[in-house]
């Protein structure tokens, strides 16, 4: 399996433009999270989803960030308007409960976001 | 709610010698524990993880961890260090929720 696969892999955009951040989760998982890793706040959950559903967004930090699942094989995380402070590497993994093993989660490259 | 403290921020050791990285968790109930790896400018991958069972619990690379209960611990260690293993390295707890808490890293550099 391919594992993982997240694009862009690097984005540097300006203060205000959107942002698309992409996940094609491991075929076959059932669960999918986003992750934001910070120097000042580490690694945050921001949101997961499992078969395709939200499940728990408490970690979105506001508004301006919002995610979707379309179908079991893609998610986006997008931000509008981006700010400097959005600056982060962004990680999204997978798990399966069918697998037995839904604890376990995969993580793919992460996409690094820099916002000027 | 659950947390993890990684008390070492930068641990240096020498190539071929032992390593122990600490990890401290909070958790009411009995947590899955696990242990990733990050390369600089990679993702995360795990190395091994607890559920239940056998408190040593072996995993890739060379590594291990124990499950210590009573101390709230769950520490990785590696006999003999490599140049390769210089990295940061995380660990995390779940409550079988799929809520992994991560702790802060611990960042490890191998002197020659």
């Amino acid at each position: 399996d391919a594992g993982v696969i997240q694009s862009p892999r690097h984005e540097v955009t300006e203060m205000g433009q959107e942002v698309t951040l992409r996940c094609k989760p491991i075929s076959g998982h059932d669960y999918l999270f986003w992750y934001r890793q910070t120097m000042m706040r580490g690694l945050e959950l921001l949101i997961y989803f499992n078969n395709n559903v939200p499940i728990d967004d408490s970690g979105m930090p506001e508004d301006r960030f919002s995610a979707k699942m379309p179908n079991a094989s893609f998610s986006t995380l997008k931000i509008q308007p981006s700010e400097p402070r959005d600056s982060a590497v962004y990680f999204c993994a997978s798990s399966s409960y069918w697998a037995g093993d839904t604890d376990t989660q995969y993580f793919g490259p992460g996409t690094r976001l820099t916002v000027l | 709610a659950q947390s993890v403290t990684q008390p070492d921020i930068h641990i240096t050791v020498s190539e071929g010698a032992s390593l122990e990285l600490r990890c401290n968790y909070s958790y009411g109930a009995t947590p899955y524990l696990f242990w990733y790896v990050q390369s600089p400018g990679q993702g995360l991958q795990l190395l091994l993880k607890y559920f239940s069972g056998d408190t040593l619990v072996q995993g890739i690379k060379g590594f291990e961890a124990e499950f210590k209960r009573s101390q709230s611990s769950f520490n990785l260690r590696k006999p003999s260090v490599h140049w390769s293993d210089a990295a940061e390295y995380f660990c995390a707890v779940t409550n079988a929720g799929n809520m992994l808490t991560f702790g802060g890293g611990t960042r490890l550099m191998v002197k020659p």
